[in-house]
């Protein structure tokens, strides 16, 4: 069975420059997780989908984040405009059930913004 | 709120050597307790979990942890250590009922590092 994947793995942008990541989650895993890993962190959690339904968005910044999971499946997380302070690791994954269940991640987007 | 402490940045040991790695914990409910590992650019990988139950939790690639709760810590160990371990470890924490109880608090991770 294959495990979240996603892409891309490594992303370099100038600031003010706008990005996306996208992610597909395990067949099946109904609930999908956007995190942020900085160096030196663990990871914490931007939004979290059940379905196609953002539950719980409190933590992403809403001027220049946004993310869809059209469909209920893939995801995507857009930057627009990058700064500097956007250089991180972006994490996601993904779980059963309605947010309890084990949650699996992916190998991440590591960005640098310069 | 939930927040996790990992005393330890940095673990180097020798290949073979026990080691442990400390976690504490801060909340005012009941939790349930993880620890995840992250080799180099990869993705977290679930180590073991404690839920219930026995205190003393197994995990995989030989590594245990053990819940003490008057002591608020889940500390993770390995009597033995190959290079293979080398790695980051975070140490995270999930309410185990209520709202907003999906959402994990992660530590700040402890890079052990096993040298030959």
């Amino acid at each position: 069975e294959a495990g979240v994947v996603q892409s891309p793995r490594y992303k370099i942008i100038e600031k003010k420059q706008p990005v996306a990541f996208w992610c597909n989650p395990i067949s099946g895993h109904n609930t999908l997780y956007w995190y942020r890993q900085n160096l030196g962190q663990g990871p914490e959690l931007l939004i979290r989908y059940e379905n196609e339904e953002a539950v719980d968005d409190s933590q992403l910044p809403k001027d220049r984040f946004s993310a869809e999971r059209l469909k209920g499946v893939d995801s995507t997380l857009k930057i627009q405009p990058a700064e500097l302070g956007d250089s991180a690791v972006y994490l996601c994954a993904s779980s059963l059930g309605q947010g309890v269940g084990e949650q699996y991640f992916g190998p991440g987007t590591r960005l640098t913004v310069t | 709120a939930q927040s996790v402490t990992q005393l330890d940045s940095q673990v180097p040991v020798f290949e073979e050597a026990p080691v442990e790695l400390r976690c504490n914990y801060s909340s005012s409910v009941s939790v349930y307790l993880f620890w995840y590992v992250q080799y180099p650019n990869q993705g977290l990988q679930l180590l073991l979990k404690y839920l219930s139950g026995s205190t003393l939790v197994k995990g995989i690639n030989g590594f245990e942890a053990e819940f003490n709760k008057s002591q608020t810590s889940f500390h993770l160990r390995k009597p033995s250590v190959h290079i293979s371990d080398t790695a980051e470890y975070f140490c995270a924490v999930r309410k185990n009922s209520g709202g907003s109880n999906y959402k994990l608090t992660f530590g700040k991770g402890t890079l052990l590092t096993v040298n030959p």
